[in-house]
């Protein structure tokens, strides 16, 4: 299995700024992915974070607006960036067993953002 | 392209009673099914899990799913809830092709009643 720490677990910030998001696994894996969840919605992901290399973004999200760092096997960061009232979701750090063998994913508690 | 849809967004319930909450996909490749919960406040967790093998998974917590190829369904089933069962319950599909990215559906509000 593996723990996800998750920091801040939630903030209220104002429109036109920037928050960074951090998500720490207590160990080395593969694999990051950050994924939004809009009140009421599912989970949508946002991009999967290799580390050493750039993050890859899904449909509809792009790097400007979600930059995202991944500088060692434990760590990652997303920013959300310029925020808006839309950008207020709940986002959720995941990853893959260190194994990978049994494909579940591990989610941290998420971080709350309210933007007003 | 993968979806999956919970066709409840809420199913209430009283305390000991039996409780069905579906879920139907849509795949042109062969699927993995999760179930995972988030209960107030708090991430995901996984709840049981189909790979392969035996149609009826059991997971924790005393839920169990069944897979239904031909319907393509993964139903969530649990003969007696509590009311520490009260959460959002996600249905989730991945592929073979592509066994990192989850295609989550809207979700499923279990309301416990005393």
């Amino acid at each position: 299995s593996a723990v996800i720490s998750q920091k801040p677990s939630r903030d209220i910030c104002q429109r036109g700024t920037s928050l960074t998001i951090q998500c720490q696994v207590d160990s080395q894996v593969t694999m990051m992915f950050w994924y939004r969840q809009q009140p009421g919605q599912s989970l949508t992901l946002i991009a999967t974070a290799n580390q050493g290399s750039e993050a890859t973004y899904e449909s509809g999200f792009v790097i400007d607006k979600f930059p995202i760092s991944r500088p060692n096997l434990t760590f990652s960061t997303l920013t959300v960036s310029n925020m808006s009232p839309e950008d207020s979701s709940i986002y959720l750090c995941s990853v893959d067993p260190p194994t990978g063998a049994s494909l579940e994913a591990f989610f941290g508690q998420g971080t709350r953002l309210t933007v007003v | 392209a993968q979806s999956v849809t919970q066709l409840d967004s809420q199913v209430p319930v009283f305390e000991e009673a039996p409780v069905e909450l579906r879920c139907n996909y849509s795949s042109s490749v062969s699927v993995y099914l999760f179930w995972y919960v988030q209960y107030p406040n708090q991430g995901l967790q996984l709840l049981l899990k189909y790979l392969s093998g035996s149609t009826l998974v059991k997971g924790i917590n005393g839920f169990e799913a069944e897979f239904n190829k031909s319907q393509t369904s993964f139903h969530l089933r649990k003969p007696s809830v509590h009311i520490s069962d009260t959460a959002e319950y996600f249905c989730a599909v991945s592929t073979s092709y592509n066994t990192d990215k989850l295609i989550f559906g809207t979700g499923t509000r279990l309301q416990v009643f005393p």
